[in-house]
């Protein structure tokens, strides 16, 4: 079946803009993960879905990431007011039901470029 | 500070030659282990993960890894590698009881010389 889609691939951007990144999960699962992972670096968790709610937040670095998930599928991780240190891939995964020895599914990721 | 080290950021075999590539993690209880493989432009894909039980872990590709609790490690080993091993490499933890988050080391690159 059908794996994690990830959209866009490729994101360039310019300093203080606004951009989305979307997540399409394995249809049925019900945890999704967004993780971020710099150059030379190990992805970093930044958020976890649990259906429609943000069960664990505690990696979002500050107030101008946001993510939804608002009918417990698709997501959308949002940035405002882009800065150059945002400049990484953006990875989602999902899970079938989210316990901490299920697998979870990574996408291909979005690099985001933030000149 | 809780920790998930990979000590080499690199690493060069011959194709046909073996590999271990280390994992060590600090943290106060044994957390769940995973290997993650990375290859360009493709998504991390699982390799094998440990839970409890046996220490040998069988995964896919060929590859094993044996936990060692009293020296907190969970090395990935391969008996013979082929030219498409090459790739970067990543052991995970998540700790148990603190919800499900993959905590991950910074990855091994693994070239394959032919």
């Amino acid at each position: 079946g059908a794996g994690v889609s990830q959209t866009p691939s490729n994101k360039v951007t310019e300093k203080g803009k606004y951009v989305e990144l979307r997540c399409d999960p394995i249809s049925g699962h019900t945890a999704l993960y967004w993780y971020r992972q710099s150059l030379g670096q190990g992805p970093e968790f930044l958020i976890y879905f649990q259906g429609t709610g943000a069960a664990d937040d505690s990696g979002l670095p500050n107030d101008r990431f946001f993510a939804v998930r608002p009918e417990g599928s698709v997501s959308t991780l949002k940035i405002q007011r882009t800065e150059r240190g945002d400049s990484a891939v953006y990875l989602c995964a999902s899970s079938r039901t989210g316990t901490g020895e299920d697998t979870q599914y990574f996408g291909p990721g979005t690099r985001l470029t933030v000149l | 500070a809780q920790s998930v080290t990979q000590p080499d950021i690199h690493i060069t075999v011959s194709e046909g030659a073996s590999l271990e590539l280390r994992c060590n993690y600090s943290y106060g209880a044994t957390p769940y282990l995973f290997w993650y493989v990375q290859s360009p432009g493709q998504g991390l894909q699982l390799l094998l993960k440990y839970f409890s039980g046996d220490t040998l872990v069988q995964g896919i590709k060929g590859f094993e890894a044996e936990f060692k609790r009293s020296q907190s490690s969970f090395n990935l080993r391969k008996p013979s590698v082929h030219w498409s091993d090459a790739a970067e490499y990543f052991c995970a933890v998540v700790i148990t009881g603190g919800g499900n988050k993959l905590t991950f080391g910074t990855g091994t690159q693994l070239k394959v010389e032919l």
